[in-house]
């Protein structure tokens, strides 16, 4: 597999589950990012982990929960969610230092909450 | 605050009609911008990163440029394959963040 890849592509739940997303970088990158894309809006930082520690935290509630284990794998863990939180949650993943810091993206996990 | 600003909102044109989107941007000083397609239900799709006013970069049918305050995205004779939402984006020097404009809508009409 090459780029980014994140599973499910598409998750309904409640707002009393709890639920991850996964995401894996096959681009020998050292930072990884959560974004959170809403219609109309554009796309909202949400963690940054850089060389496996997290660096960028965007006021993000602490229903949203980021874990990364290693450098190429990153996970969103959802607890209690609200139907605001209803969204495309993108992960994405670049190579620190070095000029511009182009970001690759995944397809993208489409989140509902009922 | 950094900011980026896209425009027009939307766009619609005739296969073979040639357009410029535009990304206006403030940033306190610049590491890199960057031009993104997305297309409906899909992650944005890299497409150039440019480092410096004067500097161009081509892609088959787009070309984008950039100034001190704002970066282009010639479409030239654009097909219906084209059509997509165009996402611009900033990075400052010395820091990771990059900040999105709210992109553009393309429509090409056969």
């Amino acid at each position: 597999e090459t780029g980014v890849t994140q599973t499910p592509r598409h998750l309904v739940m409640g707002m009393t589950n709890k639920k991850s997303l996964k995401c894996e970088q096959h681009l020998g990158h050292n930072a990884m990012y959560w974004y959170k894309q809403s219609a109309k809006k554009p796309l909202e930082l949400m963690f940054v982990y850089s060389l496996e520690e997290r660096v960028e935290n965007n006021s993000v509630p602490s229903r949203f929960s980021p874990e990364c284990p290693n450098s190429s794998h990153l996970f969103l863990h959802l607890h209690t969610l609200q139907p605001e939180d209803s969204a495309l949650y993108l992960c994405a993943s670049s190579q620190v230092r070095g000029p511009g810091n182009t970001i690759y993206f995944g397809e993208g996990s489409w989140l509902t909450v009922v | 605050e950094d900011q980026v600003t896209q425009s027009p909102e939307a766009l619609r044109l005739q296969e073979g009609e040639s357009s410029s989107l535009n990304c206006s941007y403030t940033v306190s000083g610049l590491r890199g911008l960057f031009w993104y397609r997305q297309d409906p239900g899909k992650g944005p799709e890299f497409l150039f990163t440019l480092y410096s006013a004067g500097e161009e970069k081509e892609k088959e049918r787009l070309k984008a440029t950039l100034t001190k305050k704002e970066s282009f995205l010639h479409i030239t004779a654009p097909k219906p394959e084209d059509s997509a939402t165009y996402l611009c984006a900033v990075q400052p020097l010395g820091y990771q963040k990059v900040t999105f404009g709210t992109g553009t809508k393309l429509q090409v009409i056969p």
